[in-house]
């Protein structure tokens, strides 16, 4: 079976751009997390969508905003990009809201200049 | 706010030795908690899970969980080199995020 799958892997952007990422979770998972990883702030949770429908969401700017498409893939945007974005976003997918095993992607590793 | 602590490291362990991870975390609601290795420049992968007191065994790994204290941990048998990666701990009430502590670097010396 496929793991998650990311794209893409890396990108340089510049302060006031937007950027997409995407995420293609296992076949058959329907809950997509993502995570912004920095070397200062750890691993922080920014929002969970299942079936469409965001779950749960993280303490971050509404600059950061996701979606999920009927076949399970989702995106996450974030607009006004900072110079403090700069991070590996994650994603993880598991067969549901809260499931107990969350698959990671390789992540994206974003560098905002 | 929710929080999950973990002790940054680097812990250093000889290699054949037993290597403990710590974690605490200050949800009493929290039910399940997870430990995830993660090398260097990849992304988490899990190792074990566990959700009731006492302790989970697979393999040379152990978790263990006291509600009471809330505490969490994971020791590590026959650490071997390859075990050298950041080991986090994180935790939830169901249906809830995962919430993530910073990781605790684990290094073994061959």
């Amino acid at each position: 079976k496929a793991g998650v799958t990311q794209t893409p892997r890396y990108l340089i952007k510049t302060r006031g751009q937007q950027v997409t990422l995407s995420c293609s979770p296992i076949s058959g998972h329907r809950s997509v997390s993502w995570y912004q990883q920095t070397p200062g702030q750890g691993l922080q949770f920014l929002f969970e969508y299942f079936s469409e429908t965001q779950r749960n969401k993280g303490n971050f700017p509404g600059r950061f905003s996701g979606r999920q498409f009927s076949n399970s893939r989702s995106e996450m945007n974030v607009s006004t990009l900072e110079l403090g974005d700069s991070a590996l976003y994650l994603c993880a997918s598991s067969l549901a809201v809260g499931q107990e095993t969350q698959y990671f992607g390789p992540g994206t590793r974003l560098l905002v200049l | 706010q929710k929080e999950v602590e973990q002790n940054s490291g680097p812990l250093s362990v000889p290699e054949g030795a037993i290597a403990s991870l710590n974690c605490t975390y200050s949800d009493r609601g929290s039910q399940s908690f997870f430990w995830y290795r993660q090398y260097s420049g990849k992304s988490p992968e899990l190792i074990m899970f566990i959700y009731s007191n006492g302790d989970k065994e697979d393999g040379r790994f152990t978790a263990q969980l006291n509600k009471a204290s809330q505490y969490v941990s994971l020791l590590i048998r026959d650490s071997q080199p390859s075990d050298s990666a950041t080991y986090l701990c994180a935790g939830n009430q169901a249906g809830t995020a995962l919430i993530f502590g910073k990781g605790t670097t684990l290094s073994v010396s061959s």
